[in-house]
């Protein structure tokens, strides 16, 4: 059960594009769809971004994207605004029964 | 609306025990699978345990395996997390969250958190 690993930080300019990376072993990210990504503002509840790798929840912009290779999941910020400076976290469904495992988050800042 | 209320934290001494509940509402409780995830100060998020709709499948992270013993009421809607012989890293903000399946799928919603601190 050891943490996926993401970037601690990327930045980027407004109305950049951005990349953050998720890599898992083929016990977790390489073997299930069951990928999602959180948004947490500091001192908030995480907000669920995108779930099954590339699907966003009604209410989430589609500046948000997301995809996957082999162990590594990525998730893409378009356009990106000040109100997307946040930590953001990947997850995996671990395997086994309700097991999940998530990643080390990335920092994100909007320069 | 979903909504999840989270309380039992506080301050507690290294090998000492804590409940920590959850009531929810707004959704069909006994339908979802439901998890205790947590965040120390400064941290990432981490996966503490799971428990399916019917309380057939529970599964905990190595980390508190053997000492954290999760459980669920559906007749009160309510979610719990034992925590026993508590140590210093198990200091964090606690969140109960919901997920969309009855087993796994993805966590779709937290609560609020509530904070435990484990110190002499």
């Amino acid at each position: 059960q050891s943490a996926l690993t993401q970037p601690a930080s990327v930045s980027g300019s407004p109305g950049q594009s951005i990349t953050i990376s998720c890599t898992g072993t083929s016990s977790d990210v390489g073997s299930y769809t069951l990928v999602s990504w959180y948004q947490q503002h500091p001192g908030k509840a995480p907000k669920l971004m995108i779930y099954e790798v590339s699907k966003r929840p009604s209410g989430v912009s589609n500046r948000f994207s997301a995809s996957k290779s082999g162990n590594t999941a990525s998730l893409t910020i378009s356009g990106l605004q000040a109100e997307d400076e946040a930590a953001y976290y990947c997850c995996s469904y671990a395997g086994t029964g309700t097991s999940y495992v998530f990643g080390t988050g990335t920092k994100v800042t909007v320069l | 609306e979903v909504q999840l209320v989270e309380s039992g934290g506080g301050l507690v001494q290294p090998g000492r025990s804590l409940r920590l509940s959850c009531e929810a509402s707004g959704f069909t409780f006994d339908d979802y699978a439901m998890h205790w995830v947590r965040q120390g100060p400064g941290k990432g998020l981490e996966w503490v345990s799971g428990i399916s709709w019917n309380s057939g499948n529970i599964d905990y992270a190595d980390s508190v395996k053997g000492r954290f013993t999760i459980s669920r009421d559906n007749a009160q809607n309510s979610l719990y997390l034992q925590m026993n012989s508590l140590r210093a890293e198990d200091t964090a903000l606690y969140y109960c969250a919901k997920d969309s399946g009855y087993t796994s799928g993805r966590i779709e919603f937290w609560g609020q958190g509530t904070l435990v601190t484990v110190s002499s």
